[in-house]
């Protein structure tokens, strides 16, 4: 069975920082890319970034660029994001998903179940 | 960056109704197009990639069409099941979501 359990959400205050885990089994991490994709209060889903599979590539969405660091360890089967500045506007569900590598349009066919982040004083 | 636009942004339907969600990309993606199904609390699905493949274990009453620029799913009879939010999203570029619809009972 495949599973990505997120960790490491909670209360921030603005301008501080948090660390997100995604721990993925049932998959061979080192296969695929690999994202994070957020959902604020009563907003749609907003993609946030991802990582190639040997870490090489990363690309982020322009409202995190600078502030946000994706990684990744395949040896440990677990993703991270580090998040650093944080705003009232990062305050969302952040989930970890796969990237699949079997389709040439590389949906996510794997999701977590999502952490919490909230940001406020 | 790829602008997806969805609409409508959402609708009331009963069960046994034919739904149809369209999304709209800024640009061509080719059929770089993929629906997912979300409902609050749940973790997002994956309905139909690459624009009109139907993912594993999904309902064939879910199917998706189109190409370059504008995008159709549908639900040719919506079950109590389907209540959700649906979105687009496009794998051209770095990825980007649609709005998202609301499939509400009517």
């Amino acid at each position: 069975e495949v599973q990505l359990v997120e960790s490491g959400g909670g209360l921030v205050q603005p301008g501080g920082s948090l660390r997100l885990s995604c721990a993925v089994s049932g998959i061979t991490l080192s296969n695929s890319w690999m994202s994070w994709v957020r959902q604020a209060p009563g907003k749609g889903l907003e993609w946030v970034a991802n990582i190639k599979q040997d870490g090489s590539e990363k690309y982020y969405v322009d409202s995190v660029k600078g502030r946000f660091i994706i990684s990744r360890d395949n040896a440990n089967y677990s993703l991270y994001l580090q998040m650093n500045s944080l705003r009232a506007d990062d305050t969302a569900v952040y989930y970890c998903a796969r990237d699949s590598p079997r389709s040439m349009s590389a949906p996510f066919d794997y999701w977590g179940q999502g952490t919490l982040v909230t940001v406020s004083s | 960056d790829i602008q997806m636009t969805q609409s409508p942004s959402s609708l009331s339907a009963s069960v046994g109704d034919r739904v149809t969600i369209t999304c709209r990309a800024s640009q061509s993606i080719s059929i770089y197009l993929n629906w997912y199904q979300h409902k609050p609390g749940k973790a997002p699905k994956l309905l139909i990639y690459a624009a009109s493949s139907l993912h594993s274990r999904v309902p064939s009453r879910f199917s998706g069409s189109g190409s370059e620029t504008e995008f159709t799913l549908t639900i040719s009879s919506l079950q109590p099941e389907d209540f959700a939010t649906y979105y687009c999203q496009q794998s051209y570029s770095t990825p980007s979501f649609g709005g998202g619809t609301k499939v509400e009972i009517k």
